[in-house]
């Protein structure tokens, strides 16, 4: 199974970011977001579909329907540069999205 | 404060085995599902395994399937990558990752909220 990201979004300061990830009935399972910046491990922003943990800003939103899951960023910030990765659950096996770099111009 | 720290990397001969731990602090292994998850230089995010919080789901990904083994001590403390047959496309950091919304369905979705820095497998 494969799940499907942009490679690169750009979005100036302040305007809102959509980052896409596709994949077989998607909408089905629960997606999770997670946010890499350079030299860092991972940080979990969104986990099923639309929840935030503790720490984790408001402008971090997710949404998931159909064969699309969408993490959006409003109001974005210079700190939100970096990688971003979708995460499901296929049967038995945690599948990743190759990843979207998100730039902040 | 929730933590797992990695280590047991290094530098290996293809063919070679390796064993990985991550260890937990502020929680008990026995209470959550945990992760290894890989990234090759350069590259994205690649799950290698997972284990249930009651030990009885031990899962692995395509590409490390029966070569790649889990285990966990009995003070559910620490948690064991067994790491056999390396090939040079197992070059990676591995992390350990503790998972607050996956206990032992699919069906639960995944909340790997919890991340070590990793430790880096070079196979060469």
């Amino acid at each position: 199974y494969d799940l499907s990201q942009s490679p690169i979004v750009s979005v100036s300061p302040g305007q809102t970011a959509g980052i896409s990830c596709s994949g077989d009935d998607l909408g089905d399972r629960y997606v999770s977001w997670l946010q890499q910046k350079p030299g860092q491990s991972p940080v979990l922003v969104i986990y099923q579909d639309v929840k935030r943990p503790s720490g984790i800003p408001e402008r971090f939103s997710g949404s998931n329907s159909g064969n699309t899951a969408t993490l959006t960023i409003s109001g974005t910030q210079s700190m939100d540069e970096g990688d971003y990765y979708c995460q499901a659950w296929y049967g038995s096996a945690v599948v990743f999205g190759g990843g979207t770099k998100l730039t902040v111009l | 404060q929730l933590q797992v720290v990695e280590s047991g990397g290094g530098v290996v001969r293809p063919g070679s085995s390796l064993r990985l731990s991550c260890v937990a602090s502020g929680f008990s292994l026995s209470t959550y599902g945990m992760h290894w998850v890989r990234q090759a230089p350069g590259k994205g995010l690649e799950w290698v395994a997972a284990v249930s919080y009651d030990g009885i789901h031990e899962l692995y990904g395509d590409s490390v399937k029966g070569r790649f083994t889990l285990s966990r001590d009995k003070s559910k403390k620490t948690m064991f990558l067994h790491m056999t047959s390396l090939s040079i496309e197992d070059t990676a950091v591995y992390y350990c990752a503790m998972d607050m919304a996956w206990q032992t369905s699919s069906g639960e979705g995944s909340g790997m909220v919890v991340w070590g820095r990793g430790t880096t497998v070079t196979v060469s």
